[in-house]
């Protein structure tokens, strides 16, 4: 039974270029969270989405970034014109439905790096 | 707005000695969860152990147990006979119970086992 997948684990842009970090749940898992992790940092929270629904975006920058969990395929999480500051580790979470809710699977992350 | 304070930024301690690791949380919910998270220098991040704020006795799974203080909004990590393979961060986090599951966490603690 294969976790949470996550790709790329490491990515590198450009300053002003685009990163799309992509998010595959756990089988039978709907709902996705995402974290962003900055150096020598916890984890704070972006997003949270279900399949094509978005049901929390209170951390997530109201700028550039951006998020989807479309009803086949993975979430992405798209950033614009990518800056120094998106320098950080992204993580993503699943979770399934019912008793099982509060436990949050993550993914590996991946690891963005902006020149 | 719910918060985390871990206030030991690095710990270390002997192989096969205990240790405790602090956290401290203000909510003014009465249900909630709160978990700890492990991230060794791979940087995935792994479930260590799960308590239920509604529920008294605490969570104990092998050698990690908490001491859950719901009056003081305690929630501390006893690691036993510690071993090399616990060296990582250690992540504190709050998770309330409104449908909403995401995770707020706290700066981490960063534990060191000593050969």
């Amino acid at each position: 039974n294969a976790g949470v997948m996550q790709n790329p684990r490491h990515l590198v842009r450009r300053r002003g270029q685009e990163a799309r970090l992509r998010c595959s749940p756990m089988k039978g898992h709907s709902h996705v969270y995402w974290y962003r992790q900055l150096p020598e940092e916890g984890l704070k929270f972006m997003v949270y989405l279900q399949k094509e629904n978005i049901i929390d975006e209170s951390g997530m920058p109201k700028e550039r970034f951006s998020a989807e969990f479309p009803k086949e395929g993975p979430s992405i999480l798209r950033i614009q014109q990518v800056v120094r500051g998106d320098s950080a580790a992204y993580f993503c979470a699943s979770h399934g439905a019912g008793i099982s809710r509060e436990t949050q699977y993550f993914g590996p992350g991946t690891r963005l790096l902006v020149l | 707005a719910q918060t985390v304070t871990q206030s030991q930024p690095e710990m270390s301690v002997q192989e096969a000695e205990t240790v405790t690791l602090s956290c401290t949380y203000d909510t003014s919910e009465s249900n909630y969860y709160l978990f700890w998270y492990k991230q060794p220098p791979s940087r995935q991040m792994i479930l260590v152990i799960r308590q239920e704020a509604y529920k008294q006795q605490n969570a104990t799974e092998n050698r990690f147990s908490v001491n859950f203080q719901k009056a003081a909004k305690s929630f501390s990590l006893k690691i036993s006979d510690s071993q090399l393979g616990d060296t990582a961060m250690y992540f504190c986090a709050f998770m309330d119970d409104f449908g909403n599951e995401k995770l707020t966490f706290g700066t981490g603690t960063r534990l060191t086992i000593i050969p």
